[in-house]
Formats: C-alpha cells, structure tokens, sequence
C-alpha cells in the first residue's frame, strides 16, 4: 500500500485551474516531486522541490506544500495535460526508500 | 538519453539481468533507480544506487531478491532479478535521481518483463 495518498481522479474544464494533492506523513519533512505520464509513455518529471520546474515544463505547472499536503496546480488547463500525475517522497521513517502515491488521472473537458 | 533492455516472457523462480545505458558522459556523476509498474496500475519504487556504487537501497517487496549495479566504464546500469515471481511482472523503468536523491529527473522508455508459468 501506498504511504502516499492521491485522488484517484479529477476533470477540470479546458482553461480552468486545477489542484492535484498529494497526502502523506513524510510531506511534513521532505518535499514531494510531481510527474506526468501519458498513456503509452514513460513518466516526466514536472515539479520538484519546493516549486522547482525542469526546463520544459510549462510555466502554468506549480508546486506548493501545506503540512502533510502536498499540490500540484495547472493555472489554465490545456487539452495536452491530460494524463496520470503521480506524487513521489522518500518513506516517512526517515530510511533510504522511495514511495509513490497512487496517481491521479486528470480528465480536461 | 536512457535505453533499457532486457525484458522477456520467464516462468516463476527464473532470473532476469535488465540493462540501462546511458549516453553521454555525465552518468557516473548521477544516482540511478529502477522503477516499475505492472499493467494498468501505478509507479513503484525498486530500487537505488549512488554514483559510485557504494550505496545500494531496495524496496522492501524486492530485498534479498533484486540486486542493483553499475559499471561507470560502460554506462550502464544493472538490475539482477532473481527468483521471479507473477507480481513482478512490469515495465521496469531507470532514471536519475534529481536535485535530490530521491527525485526521478529523467526517464528511459522502459523494457517489459513477463513473469507466467
């Protein structure tokens, strides 16, 4: 099971915002990256860090945390963001493993 | 650029050696995980190797079963599978770690593993 926790889906209408969250314990200590993934495809990486976007991710994608919450927001939605977004940390005990959230596939109407 | 190979149809209790070779001269400057997702579902962990080889960390579901190495000479990277089970069939994926270790950058295009008696 996951220590990560993601909706497993959200819609948003083309050119509205959008906010995917991401819960867990380890988000209180260590920041969360995001990736995207399309269907056939392997995942990118979109935001990690704090608010840290890879050259090519487009600036409508940010990042944001909240105590054990961490957001992903796409501030006008296009048609070509839709896809799985998956949240990832390090595992909350503080030992040397990597855990993924469960996804959440976003549908733009 | 990551290519990884190496994927096929084994029975349980066989073994699979995945490769990822990187291009480019950076390699041996990065960390490296493996990744996989079965069908239809989500991303999980495997596993992670530092630049040098000497820190070696597995998820829990693969200890003592899948074993994680790099040879920096020829940019490649290595997970040895032993003792395949059905839930181990995926696609496997390798990355680089990011700013932080346990950020995945980039991303191969992955290699299919079957596991089916």
């Amino acid at each position: 099971s996951s220590e990560l926790t993601q909706d497993p889906a959200v819609s948003v209408a083309l050119g509205q915002t959008v906010r995917i969250t991401c819960q867990g314990d380890s988000l209180k200590k260590y920041y969360a990256s995001w990736y995207q993934q399309k269907p056939g495809q392997a995942p990118i990486i979109v935001i990690y860090g704090k608010n840290n976007r890879p050259s090519g991710t487009p600036d409508r994608f940010s990042g944001s945390t909240s105590g054990n919450t961490a957001s992903l927001t796409i501030t006008g939605t296009q048609a070509e963001d839709e896809a799985d977004y998956y949240c990832n940390s390090r595992d909350s005990t503080g030992s040397h493993r990597v855990v993924f959230g469960g996804g959440t596939k976003l549908t733009v109407l | 650029q990551l290519v990884e190979s190496g994927g096929n149809m084994v029975q349980p209790g066989k073994s699979l050696r995945l490769s990822c070779v990187a291009s480019g001269p950076t390699f041996r400057n990065y960390g490296m995980h493996w990744v996989r997702q079965a069908p239809g579902k989500g991303l999980e962990w495997v596993a992670f190797i530092s630049d040098d080889g000497n820190k070696k960390y597995h998820d829990d579901s693969v200890e003592g079963r899948f074993t994680i190495s790099r040879d920096n000479s020829e940019n490649t990277l290595y997970l040895q599978m032993n003792g395949l089970r059905r839930e181990d069939t995926a696609i496997y994926y390798c990355a680089t770690e990011g700013g932080s270790w346990y950020y995945l950058d980039s991303w191969g295009q992955g290699t299919l593993v079957s596991v089916s008696p």
